[in-house]
């Protein structure tokens, strides 16, 4: 089984400085690794994802994230904000074959607040 | 702007009636999914369907019927929910399944309130 930790519920940070929202998971098996974006009432929609190789993926809006295998951690990272970011981001796991056929398991999400 | 199209937006329906939410994907996709975004647990898989056929259910009780009559088509049918019920639902589509690395593609939701 799959399980995954988003650590902070809320993240409030100034406009253009640098954030970082955490990700960790578990897994007995690979996992595909996903960070998703929610604006208010809207759907989810992709910001970047792991499938293999280079452990720095560069997603949408200038957002990036390192998969890291000895920590089973997938941090997102900006370097400078904008009100725009402020949204609920989403960390998920998608085990490979084998594991459960279709299913994307979510963490509890972060609320990303850019104040001026 | 979103390839999958959910109707109605919103939702108000008593826990005697029956409703029904519908999904559309505009994407040539073979998967849809049902997620459960309520306030207090992770998003939630419901229902899962590979070329028309479902391919999982997450437990989902039989109060809710999803019905795939197409591979561009997804309804979820509702009869006799409970307030708890009350959520977001979130339809999905990929090309073929998540645990390919494929990308999950989601609507904008329906807001379901059950009073």
């Amino acid at each position: 089984a799959q399980s995954v930790t988003q650590l902070d519920s809320q993240v409030p940070v100034f406009e253009e400085a640098p954030v970082e929202l955490r990700c960790n998971y578990s897994s007995s098996v690979s996992v595909y690794l996903f960070w998703y974006v929610q604006y208010p009432n809207q759907g989810l929609q992709l910001l970047l994802k792991y499938l293999s190789g280079s452990t720095l993926v560069k997603g949408i809006n200038g957002f990036e994230a390192e998969f890291n295998k000895s920590q089973t951690s997938f941090h997102l990272r900006k370097p400078s904000v904008h009100i725009s970011d402020t949204a609920e981001y989403f960390c998920a796991v998608s085990p490979f074959y084998g594991g459960s056929q279709g299913n994307l398991i979510f963490g509890k999400g972060t609320k990303l607040s850019v104040k001026p | 702007e979103t390839g999958v199209t959910q109707t109605p937006r919103h939702l108000v329906m008593g826990m005697t009636n029956k409703k029904s939410l519908k999904c559309e994907q505009h994407l040539g996709h073979n998967a849809m999914y049902w997620y459960k975004q309520s306030a207090k647990k992770p998003l939630e898989l419901m229902f899962v369907y590979n070329f028309k056929e479902q391919t999982e259910n997450n437990s989902v009780p039989s109060r809710f019927s999803p019905e795939c009559p197409n591979s561009s088509h997804l309804f979820l049918h509702l009869h006799t929910l409970q307030p708890e019920d009350s959520a977001l639902y979130l339809c999905a589509s990929s090309q073929d399944l998540a645990s390919s690395g494929n990308t999950i593609y989601f609507g904008e939701g329906s807001w379901l309130t059950v009073v």
